[in-house]
């Protein structure tokens, strides 16, 4: 079993619409989660993190974290097509809390 | 704040030759990672350095990988000799390290070398 599951998507929503990014986790004593958006052919690039139950925004992006269901999400409101991306989520075990285990990511299309 | 650098960009060789990767994180950052990213899946960890002590290699294949950080600030990964499975974008990246297991220790990733094994 992978440890950080994705939907690889591609995941495809109009412009002005919200973006709903859903990843599982099957460490129970990961803390820390991280939502990355990578660019085709660029590095991933930090959104946010997240590590207390609940939800977390920043501008037009909310993380939600539900540790008793093992779920990480990110909503990106009014989508914009400088969106599209592929998002990558990661979380960090709790025995090493500077390692960081990837999901695959899901692949956004924003369309105008 | 200069981010993360890595060299060369772009690499291509045959299989079964040598090539060797450079990073230099940002400055003061105590750890420093190598991922390797295959096309279609998400990043994943080869080698993590704490200064210039290996944290993390479970995932390096060392028959073939090796990674070095002997002054503790820049790095070197090296593949000998490479295979085809071996195309792939690595990633370095570093995190301040922060002490006592803090929770949110932040990885910030350069731009990447992509490697093509022909």
């Amino acid at each position: 079993q992978k440890e950080v599951e994705q939907n690889s998507g591609p995941l495809s929503v109009p412009e002005g619409a919200i973006a709903s990014l859903n990843c599982t986790y099957s460490d129970r004593g990961s803390q820390s989660f991280f939502w990355y958006r990578q660019y085709s052919g660029k590095s991933p690039e930090l959104i946010m993190f997240i590590y207390s139950n609940g939800d977390k925004e920043d501008g037009r992006f909310t993380a939600q974290l539900n540790k008793a269901s093992q779920y990480v999400s990110l909503l990106i409101r009014d989508s914009q097509p400088s969106d599209s991306a592929t998002y990558l989520c990661a979380g960090q075990p709790e025995d090493n809390n500077n390692d960081m285990r990837f999901g695959a990511g899901t692949r956004l299309t924003v369309k105008p | 704040e200069a981010g993360v650098a890595q060299s060369p960009r772009y690499k291509i060789i045959e299989k079964r030759q040598s090539v060797a990767f450079w990073c230099n994180p940002i400055s003061g950052h105590a750890t420093l990672y190598w991922y390797q990213q295959i096309l279609g899946q998400g990043p994943k960890l080869l080698i993590q350095f704490q200064n210039n002590g290996v944290v993390d290699d479970s995932q390096l294949p060392k028959d073939r990988f090796s990674a070095e950080r002997l002054k503790g600030v820049d790095s070197t990964l090296k593949i000998q000799p490479a295979k085809l499975e071996d195309s792939a974008v690595y990633l370095c990246a570093s995190s301040p390290g922060l002490a006592g297991g803090h929770l949110t220790d932040t990885q910030y990733f350069g731009p990447g070398t992509r490697l093509t094994v022909l």
